[in-house]
């Protein structure tokens, strides 16, 4: 079965720090992508960073980061010098050949950014 | 260049009463999919469409319809709506499949149903 667990339903950190969110996922498919959305009140899904199951590097996009571990089956999202924007919904997803491309999600981490 | 854009963002319906939500994908985006976001939940994949056609589809009851249009853009239809029903709905667009292939999401209808 295709699944993504996030088991921090809340998070805090303080302005200008780096923070980590977790994620693990599930599958058989040796093929598959990893994706991580932030999600403001607005309601819009934001793309933020991308890893794929072959990728020998790990995923950097500005401020953010994903640590990939393979055998952990884990893709942390690491936001450095966080900002009080940040403050959002942040949900980790996955794509498989398996599942047909559609993306699963997880349950989404929600962070806050203090002054 | 317009990303993705639903329509209406907003809507209160009864239950029983049918709803049509409309999505406009990411200019040169042929793939539509439909996503059903719960409170506090993460979204659950409804269906996608690509040429026209379903190309495949979740975990919901055929009261959950859709179509798209010769344009790409795409409809996602509610019958005999339940109290259940309340979420956000989110449509995503993109450009053909593939693990790698970055889904562009819009703002969502959040629909309420009493």
């Amino acid at each position: 079965a295709q699944k993504i667990t996030q088991t921090q339903p809340g998070m805090f950190v303080q302005e200008k720090e780096a923070v980590t969110l977790d994620c693990t996922y599930d599958t058989s498919d040796p093929s598959y992508g990893l994706f991580w959305y932030k999600q403001p009140s607005s309601g819009e899904m934001i793309f933020l960073i991308y890893q794929g199951s072959y990728d020998q590097q790990n995923a950097t996009e500005g401020r953010y980061s994903l640590n990939f571990q393979k055998a952990r089956k884990s893709a942390n999202l690491v936001i450095s010098a966080s900002q009080l924007g940040d403050s959002a919904m942040y949900f980790c997803a996955m794509k498989t050949v398996d599942s047909s491309y559609k993306l699963i999600f997880g349950s989404g981490t929600r962070l806050l950014v203090r002054p | 260049d317009a990303g993705v854009t639903q329509s209406p963002t907003h809507l209160i319906k009864t239950r029983g009463q049918q709803v049509t939500l409309r999505c406009s994908p990411k200019s040169g985006h042929d793939t539509v999919s439909w996503y059903q976001q719960a409170l506090g939940q993460g979204p659950q994949f409804i269906f996608q469409y690509y040429e026209e056609e379903e190309r495949q589809r979740g975990n919901f009851p055929d009261r959950f319809s859709g179509h798209q249009f010769p344009n790409y853009s795409s409809e996602l239809n509610v019958n005999a709506l339940l109290l259940g029903d309340s979420a956000l709905y989110l449509c995503a667009s993109s450009l053909r499949q593939g693990v790698n292939t970055e889904a562009f999401f819009g703002q969502g209808t959040r629909l309420t149903v009493v």
